[in-house]
Parts: structure tokens; sequence; C-alpha cells
């Protein structure tokens, strides 16, 4: 029963570098997030997903992208890495609006 | 602009007793409220929910509590364990938002043996 899995788990890039971070539910949820989590702040909204084919900003969109072309899946990319962007990554998943949010375990991201 | 905090950042407690961690939100339009337990090095683990129409919801173990005239929200651990040792955040959902949940900074709970 897997629930929420992104990979990588860790990952050290270079400024300039792109990558993209890669979340998978099992749990046929319609809702998609990718939050980001820094020390001493709570998680804060990157981008977010109500459906297959949607993505909307959240909180703390600029210097990221999402696509969700499959309803299993939410993608989250950094084009052009910089060090601000240092942090851990958690997605979730819920079923519905006001419902709980199911995280993952995080992408831990160091940008030197 | 308006957020969700915790009062205290860090709260130890004896193995046994019960734990009390707090919470205070300023939108008085939230209508949905969460907490999550955080170990290191894991992602947030959902624990127990209510929503404005209640002011209590009793989970194993737990109890949240809500104060919509304070704006206060409450997460009660009763007979606390050393696996209950973790970060405690709370969340609202403002409607209209699109289920975006705004979070506080969180709570370290340490239990000692």
């Amino acid at each position: 029963n897997a629930g929420v899995t992104q990979t990588p788990k860790f990952r050290v890039l270079k400024t300039g570098q792109s990558m993209t971070l890669l979340c998978a539910q099992d749990m046929n949820h319609e809702y998609m997030y990718w939050y980001r989590q820094d020390p001493g702040m709570g998680l804060r909204l990157i981008h977010y997903s109500v459906g297959e084919g949607t993505t909307a900003k959240g909180e703390v969109p600029d210097g990221y992208n999402v696509s969700r072309l499959k309803k299993q899946n939410f993608l989250l990319g950094l084009e052009s890495a910089a060090p601000s962007q240092t942090s851990v990554y958690f997605c979730a998943s819920s079923r519905q609006q006001v419902q709980p949010q199911h995280f993952g375990d995080g992408t831990r991201l160091s940008i030197l | 602009g308006e957020s969700v905090g915790l009062h205290l950042p860090t709260l130890s407690v004896q193995e046994g007793d019960n734990s009390i961690i707090n919470c205070a939100y300023s939108n008085s339009a939230s209508d949905y409220f969460i907490w999550y337990k955080q170990e290191s090095g894991k992602g947030p683990q959902f624990i127990i929910d209510i929503r404005s129409n209640m002011d209590k919801r009793q989970g194993q173990r737990v109890t949240v509590l809500l104060n919509k005239t304070v704006k206060h929200l409450s997460l009660q651990i009763a007979a606390t364990q050393p696996g209950d040792s973790a970060v405690y955040f709370c969340a609202e959902n403002i409607p209209g938002a699109g289920n975006m949940l705004t979070f506080g900074g969180g709570t370290r709970l340490m239990v000692k043996p």
C-alpha cells in the first residue's frame, strides 16, 4: 500500500541546472499538491492540481513549473536551480476539497 | 496576512502524562482544521481533523478541541508515549482557496522516559 511516492529522495544540483521531481499516488485522488519545507517555517504551497490536466499557483510558485498529464502523477520542475530553492519538497494528495491531504516522505534538494 | 500559528515551539512531557499542543488561527472564515505529526526524515502524517461546525472530536488517544470564539485549536494526547515524540503541525482550510491548507510553524513534542 504505497500511498504517495516521491522520487528521488535526495539530490544535489549546481546553480543553473534543471531537474524534475516526481510524485505518484495510488489512491485515485483528484487533488495533488507540491510544498516546500524550510527550517523554522511551516509548509508552503508551491503549486497544486484539482484534476488531470489542471494546475494552479500556490503561495510560492516562482521558479517552479508543474504538470499533471496523468491523474496519478504530479511533476515539479526547476528550470534553472538557485540556492534559494534548497529545501525539502513534499508532495501530497487528497480525494476532494476539505479532506485530509496525504503526504509523501519528501525529496531533500540541495543547490550549490 | 492571516496565518496559523503555535504558542510553544517545544513541549517536553513525562511518559504517561497527557500532552496539550496549542494553535491559534486568525482567519475567522476557516472551516476545516487538521493536525499532522511529522517524525524526523518523514512526511507529515494525518492525525485528526475537525470541521468548524464541531467543537470537539476524539480519536484513539487524541482529542482535538476547537474554540471559534477565541480562534484556538488544541490537540490533546492521552498517556503520551515515546513514539509520540515528533513535530506537530496544525493547518487550516480557508474556503474558496482550492483546499489550500495554511500550516503553522510546528511544535516539537519531546517525551521523557
